[in-house]
């Protein structure tokens, strides 16, 4: 275990569903992230959260909304997605934006 | 332009023997590089991480090997085990921009 925890660990919607994932850490971090990882593609980072402020967007499209109530908490909301959507959605933490990222067990998202 | 390429992209080996995995990137300027190993359907652990100065760093029975000359690293694993089966990522950040660029990992099955 990483300290990092992601829920739920499988999630499969309609395209017209709205559903939120959520990354909860206890280690102390200062910094979180969202990652999209597709089959033979490489990891893509989505968004970068640092003492709660959204610091980047990696032009990620409209249908996915991060929010980050605290330090602890990470979500992402997902609303009318695509069947190219389907993917391993990581979250990841670190102290800062410098030091080594710990990342969750990630949740498999199928739509359909 | 800012690129990590791993080879090979699968690897099937028997229990006990060695192998070696490479990585050659173009990212300049260079930070850091970290291995990660990856279970199938887990979020990635982190295995060393080096810095231009270091040339060989290890962790059980993982070495990872930098020459920042040529842009190359490369991680021997020694006595494979059924565990090692697993996707292996390397990542580079640019120090300029503090991205991290992610290979596409190279996928190791280890048989009995």
């Amino acid at each position: 275990e990483t300290g990092v925890t992601q829920t739920p660990r499988h999630l499969v919607m309609g395209m017209t569903n709205k559903k939120s994932l959520k990354c909860e850490q206890h280690l102390g971090h200062n910094a979180m992230y969202w990652y999209k990882q597709s089959a033979k593609k490489p990891l893509e980072l989505m968004f970068v959260y640092n003492f709660k402020e959204q610091t980047e967007n990696n032009s990620v499209p409209s249908r996915f909304s991060p929010e980050c109530p605290n330090s602890s908490h990470l979500f992402l909301h997902l609303h009318t997605l695509q069947p190219e959507d389907s993917a391993l959605y990581l979250c990841a933490s670190s102290r800062d934006r410098d030091t080594e990222a710990f990342f969750g067990q990630g949740t498999r998202l199928t739509v359909v | 332009k800012n690129q990590v390429e791993q080879s090979p992209q699968s690897l099937i080996i028997l229990e006990g023997k060695n192998c070696t995995l490479q990585c050659n990137y173009t990212v300049s300027p260079f930070s850091n590089l970290r291995w990660y190993k990856q279970d199938t359907g887990r979020g990635p652990v982190s295995l060393t991480i080096m810095t231009f100065s270091e040339n060989t760093k290890s962790n059980g029975r993982y070495t990872a090997t930098l020459d920042a000359d040529t842009k190359q690293s490369s991680l021997h694993i020694t006595a494979s085990q059924l565990s090692d089966s697993a996707s292996y990522i390397c990542v580079v950040r640019n120090s300029g921009t503090y991205k991290y660029i992610f290979g596409t990992g190279t996928r190791l099955k280890v048989l009995a």
